[in-house]
């Protein structure tokens, strides 16, 4: 089974300030998918910004970008001029490119409390 | 469009007690997807439609949860007989078409067992 580990239960950044959340994975795959989801309190998940393993660029959302690491299975986020509505939990999830039953679902990791501070 | 719908918000009912949870998902998307997340959690995987074929059961879809999509448009998730371990949110997924790689959630469906 593809697992997930994030490492970072709690993390806290200034306003303006850059933040990087970790991420690594488990697989014996060579072509899936990476993502990273933001969970705001209460509110539903919405996607952050997501990577093909195949492709060697790092993914970059505006202040969102990613440090992906192929051969150490890392996938890092980096949110840059940090703002209030940052502040949530963040999952990092893995998929399979394909596959007949899997559906391609997504395997997530514990999260990462993001607290933001003025 | 407004997205992936679920019903009710929240759910609080006594142990023993059935419960029924709606998704309604994104008009053209052909996959959904229900997830189970506690609390501290990431969300964990319970079932799978492709269309209104269930193609994939995790195994902690126990023999009490069932999950069904008629004619491939809304879902629902049934718990029978609810034990307090079910406390959780039930969170609906859907995808499909072009973004085929990318889930949209819905809010969830928090079930608190008494």
């Amino acid at each position: 089974a593809q697992t997930v580990t994030q490492s970072q239960p709690e993390m806290s950044v200034q306003e303006a300030e850059t933040v990087t959340l970790s991420c690594t994975y488990d697989t014996s795959e060579s072509d899936y998918y990476l993502f990273w989801y933001k969970q705001p309190p209460s509110r539903q998940m919405i996607l952050v910004i997501r990577q093909e393993a195949y492709k060697q660029q790092n993914a970059t959302e505006n202040r969102f970008s990613v440090n992906f690491q192929k051969a150490a299975k890392s996938f890092s986020l980096k949110i840059s001029d940090s703002q209030l509505g940052d502040a949530a939990m963040y999952f990092c999830a893995y998929r399979i490119s394909y596959g007949v039953n899997s559906g391609y679902a997504l395997n997530f990791g514990k999260g990462t409390s993001l607290l933001v501070t003025p | 469009d407004t997205g992936v719908s679920q019903n009710p918000r929240h759910k609080i009912t006594k142990r023993g007690q059935n419960v029924t949870f709606r998704c309604d998902p994104i008009s053209e998307h052909n996959r959904l997807y229900w997830y189970r997340q506690t609390l501290g959690q990431g969300p964990e995987f319970l079932t799978y439609f492709q269309n209104e074929a269930q193609l994939e059961k995790s195994r902690l879809l126990s023999d009490r949860f069932s999950a069904e999509r008629p004619k491939g448009s809304f879902s629902t998730l049934e718990i029978q007989r609810t034990e307090q371990g079910d406390s959780a949110m039930y969170l609906c997924a859907s995808t499909g078409g072009t973004w085929a790689n990318v889930l949209t959630f819905g809010a969830g469906s928090r079930l608190t067992v008494l």
